[in-house]
């Protein structure tokens, strides 16, 4: 199993581009999430799925779209880039229960010039 | 509303020393409650989680965690630290309703040889 993976791994924007990130798992979990690590900030919740055509915001969405077609993927976008977006993106899975612990991407790694 | 509070953004222990993290939460109801390790420029991994079973809550590495009710806190221990424990931690809680995870802004741990 390859968990949880993201594509791309590190990326530089100008702003007002825009651009997808891709978040796949391949564990069949129900849960996905979105989150922006910034230093001092720990891990903030952009925007959650709790399954397939389903999505809801978290903390911090604004700026942000996200879209849940396929159970597997979980995809996050930014269609005008600003520099306050430069960040590291996780992405993470879970299983249909609270009790359950999320399981990690290793990051994508955004820069906005 | 959840909150986590990690107390101490740096903490520094010799090599063969106790280490101790700080981790309270807030919740009238008993969360459940997570360790994470981040290891530089990695995703997150779960150390160990506290689910209402036992309130010693043993994790990988050697980490261990108490959950007390009375202090509303999760505390991280390891009897003797090694180089190899230098990393980031996060605690999380998830309340037994709702779909989310709370994460504390994380705590960066030196391993002084």
């Amino acid at each position: 199993n390859a968990g949880v993976t993201q594509t791309p791994k590190f990326r530089v924007l100008k702003t007002g581009q825009s651009m997808t990130l891709l978040c796949a798992q391949d564990m069949n979990h129900e849960y996905m999430y979105w989150y922006r690590q910034d230093p001092g900030m720990g891990l903030r919740l952009i925007h959650y799925s709790v399954g397939e055509g389903t999505t809801a915001k978290g903390e911090v969405p604004d700026g942000y779209n996200v879209s849940r077609l396929k159970k597997q993927n979980f995809l996050l976008g930014l269609e005008s880039a600003a520099p306050s977006q430069t960040s590291v993106y996780f992405c993470a899975s879970s299983r249909r229960d609270n009790s359950y612990e999320q399981y990690f991407g290793p990051g994508t790694r955004l820069t906005v010039t | 509303a959840q909150s986590v509070t990690q107390l101490g953004s740096h903490v520094s222990v010799s090599e063969g020393a106790l280490v101790l993290l700080r981790c309270n939460y807030s919740s009238s109801v008993p969360p459940y409650l997570f360790w994470y390790v981040q290891y530089p420029n990695q995703g997150l991994q779960l150390l160990l989680k506290y689910t209402s079973a036992a309130t010693l809550v043993k994790g990988i590495n050697g980490f261990e965690a108490e959950f007390k009710k009375s202090e509303t806190s999760f505390h991280l221990t390891k009897p003797s630290a090694h180089m190899s424990d230098a990393a980031e931690y996060f605690c999380a809680v998830s309340p037994y309703t709702g779909n989310q995870f709370y994460f504390g802004t994380g705590t960066s741990l030196t391993v002084i040889p």
